[in-house]
């Protein structure tokens, strides 16, 4: 089945730095979703993109869909301490059939973020 | 507009028994799906029911069913519980017309 590497695993930075991470596939996905995970949290979406070369902002919170449908970008500006948690790409398949109901999201290994105030 | 809900939040059963988890999707959304999230291999979907029919099943043995009802409730149930059923079992709803899925807290899984 189709699987993303998601990278880097963790980081650790100072508060107000930006961050990047990003997760990469050798499928092509019709639409990337990016969640945050809170300890004992279900993930929250943040945001979702639908287009090749989409760039998409959310706040302090800027993803882009890749030109190749194979990848996905998310950056977080100036990062605060409440910005901690596992962050999770999240992907549906080009190849998965789609007829208004059908819908497998293949996650990435997500990327654990800690910000040092 | 009120979140996806789960029931229960915590379980702890013991090897042999069966277990069932409930989720309310939120008003409007016809879709449910369910993955089950651990350290070791992460989130991966069990299945997505859509006006009460199954349409998709992750790779999960027959132990792991589900249904949906007429109000787009659904249930989760797991028989014959092993050790590794141990984990975080969320439930994500959608309306059905686009691909966003929303998370519900989750039920954590025990067992023993």
């Amino acid at each position: 089945g189709q699987q993303l590497n998601q990278s880097p695993q963790s980081m650790f930075i100072q508060e107000g730095e930006d961050v990047s991470m990003n997760c990469t596939s050798s499928s092509i996905f019709n639409t990337w979703l990016w969640y945050k995970q809170d300890p004992g949290e279900g993930p929250v979406l943040l945001i979702a993109l639908y287009k090749a070369g989409e760039l998409t902002s959310n706040g302090r919170l800027t993803a882009q869909f890749g030109i190749t449908r194979k990848d996905s970008f998310l950056n977080i500006s100036a990062s605060i301490p409440s910005d901690v948690g596992i962050y999770f790409c999240a992907g549906l398949a080009a190849t998965f059939e789609y007829n208004n109901a059908g819908n497998m999201l293949t996650f990435g290994g997500g990327t654990r973020l800690m910000v040092k105030p | 507009k009120a979140g996806v809900t789960q029931t229960p939040r915590y379980l702890i059963k013991t090897r042999g028994q069966q277990v069932t988890l409930s989720c309310s999707p939120i008003s409007g959304h016809r879709s449910v799906s369910w993955y089950q999230q651990t350290p070791g291999q992460g989130l991966q979907f069990l299945f997505e029911y859509f006006s009460e029919t199954q349409r998709n099943k992750g790779n999960f043995p027959g132990r792991f069913s589900g249904r949906q009802f007429s109000n787009s409730r659904s249930e989760m149930n797991v028989s014959t519980l092993e050790l590794g059923d141990s984990a975080l079992y969320l439930c994500a709803s959608r309306t059905g017309s686009v691909d966003e899925q929303f998370f519900g807290p989750g039920t954590r899984l025990t067992v023993l």
